[in-house]
C-alpha cells in the first residue's frame, strides 16, 4: 500500500545536540507538511512544502529548518535541540489543492 | 483569532449508547472543516471533509454535520472498536495553506 513512512519512531537526545527526523512517501503526493503533537495543544504545523523547490514556514518555524530532497522525501531538522521540543512529531502529505492529510505514524522525541 | 474549540476533552460510553462531538470554531472565513481518527501510537486517519452549512457526512456509524459556528460527529450505537481521539481541523481563509486543528476528544467505548 501507498504509505507515508517516518523514522525513528523514537529518539532520545541531549539538550544541544543536532537531529535529523526523515519523512518518504510512496503516495506520489506534491506536498508535505511537518507538525508536532503536544497534550492539550493539539497539533501544529511547523512547515510545509507544495513541490520540491517550495518550502514555507509555519506557525511554530522557530528552532526548526526541513529540506526537501525529493517529492518523495522531506526531512525536518533541529539544529540545537532543548527541552521544550520535546512532542510527537508527524510529517503528512496532500495532493494537489485535495486537502485531505495522510499522516505517517509519528516519531516521540524526546529532548534531556 | 481563528479558534477551534472541541468538546467534551473525554467520552466515556457504554457500547450501543448513541451521542455527539462537538466542534466550534471562530473564524474570518471558513474554507473547510476536516474530522480526523486518532488511534494510541498513529497518526491521524481522515474521516471527513464538510464545507457548507447544512452539509452531512456519513461513514457506518459516524455522521459528521456543520453549522455557520460548530460541526457535530454524532456516533449512532458505538461499538468498543469506534475508541479513539477524534480531531477536528479547519481551514480558514488567509494568505497561506494553514488548518488549524483542536485538541481532540478522546472516546472510550466500553462492552
Amino acid at each position: 500500500d501507498a504509505d507515508v513512512t517516518q523514522t525513528p519512531r523514537n529518539r532520545i537526545t541531549k539538550t544541544g545536540k543536532r537531529i535529523m527526523l526523515e519523512c518518504s512517501q510512496t503516495k506520489g503526493h506534491d506536498r508535505m507538511y511537518w507538525y508536532r503533537q503536544d497534550p492539550g495543544l493539539g497539533l501544529r504545523l511547523i512547515y510545509y512544502s507544495f513541490d520540491v523547490k517550495d518550502i514555507n514556514k509555519g506557525e511554530i518555524s522557530d528552532g526548526y529548518s526541513v529540506s526537501r530532497q525529493a517529492q518523495a522525501k522531506f526531512s525536518l531538522s533541529l539544529e540545537s535541540a532543548i527541552p521544550n521540543q520535546t512532542a510527537l512529531y508527524f510529517c503528512a502529505t496532500s495532493l494537489g489543492s485535495n486537502e485531505k492529510l495522510f499522516f505517517g505514524s509519528g516519531t516521540q522525541l524526546s529532548v534531556l | 483569532e481563528d479558534q477551534v474549540t472541541q468538546s467534551p476533552e473525554a467520552l466515556r460510553l457504554q457500547e450501543g449508547e448513541s451521542s455527539s462531538l462537538n466542534c466550534s470554531y471562530t473564524v474570518s472565513g471558513l474554507r473547510g472543516l476536516f474530522w480526523y481518527r486518532q488511534d494510541p501510537g498513529k497518526g491521524p486517519e481522515f474521516l471527513f471533509t464538510l464545507y457548507s452549512a447544512g452539509e452531512e457526512k456519513e461513514k457506518e456509524r459516524l455522521k459528521a454535520t456543520l453549522t455557520k459556528k460548530e460541526s457535530f460527529l454524532h456516533i449512532t450505537a458505538p461499538k468498543p472498536e469506534d475508541s479513539a481521539t477524534y480531531l477536528c481541523a479547519v481551514r480558514f481563509s488567509g494568505g497561506y495553506q494553514k488548518v488549524t486543528f483542536g485538541t481532540g476528544t478522546k472516546l472510550q467505548v466500553i462492552p
